[in-house]
């Protein structure tokens, strides 16, 4: 079972608009959230995080929103730019030993 | 910054082989992490170490082993490579004890290793 699921697995937006990239998890009692981005042939690189006691969390151009009681997250970047294309994953510390639990990924393809 | 480094970024090995991936990370970090990367599942725990000579199965643990001799080394090892073992390994470090849940980990820039 998918605790944490990105349903999009791609996602294509012009350059200068808003990418919004969603997750959804199914424990409401995860308390801890994160987004890493990732290029081919690289490992993932943090990017922003987010705990339960907040619903937004903003950084730069990047913006994360936390919606508890849909169990849902979300990023946003704006402006996109094509710098920004790569495999998005949201990830959630599930309360065992500093645990991360991944969802899938979304590809984000930022057109000129 | 943090620096996880990998011994190998591409490895080819054959069925049968015992594989040995090496990780090492320079900021003292308590925690470390084995993932595997494959299309369409995401990253996926293999095992994990709080601490030296400590190891905790992840979720698909089968088929791997792990070392933990030094804190800032640990190694993933496969007993007797299979193709559907073919993926890229990621190594991560984190620094807070075991038990915190403000959780971020660093990573290393992967092995992709291919078994025939």
């Amino acid at each position: 079972d998918q605790q944490v699921k990105q349903n999009s697995p791609s996602l294509s937006v012009q350059e200068g608009r808003i990418s919004i990239l969603n997750c959804d998890y199914t424990n409401s009692m995860f308390d801890y959230f994160l987004w890493y981005k990732k290029y081919p042939a690289e490992g993932p690189t943090f990017l922003i995080s987010i705990s339960s006691i907040k619903d937004k969390n903003e950084d730069g151009r990047f913006t994360v929103f936390l919606n508890k009681s849909a169990k849902h997250l979300s990023l946003h970047i704006v402006p996109s730019q094509p710098g920004d294309s790569a495999v998005y994953f949201c990830a959630v510390n599930t309360g065992t030993a500093s645990k991360l639990t991944f969802g899938t990924g979304t590809r984000l393809q930022v057109t000129l | 910054d943090v620096k996880v480094t990998q011994s190998s970024r591409y490895l080819v090995k054959r069925t049968g082989e015992k594989v040995f991936l090496e990780c090492v990370q320079d900021m003292d970090h308590e925690n470390m992490f084995w993932y595997r990367q494959d299309p369409g599942l995401g990253l996926r725990l293999i095992y994990f170490s709080y601490d030296v000579k400590m190891k905790e199965k992840g979720d698909i643990p089968e088929g791997y082993s792990v070392s933990r001799e030094k804190k800032e080394r640990f190694s993933l090892i496969l007993e007797s490579a299979s193709t559907n073992q073919t993926s890229m390994y990621l190594c991560a470090s984190s620094l807070f004890p075991s038990g915190s849940t403000q959780e971020t980990q660093y990573f290393g820039p992967g092995t992709r290793l291919l078994v025939l």
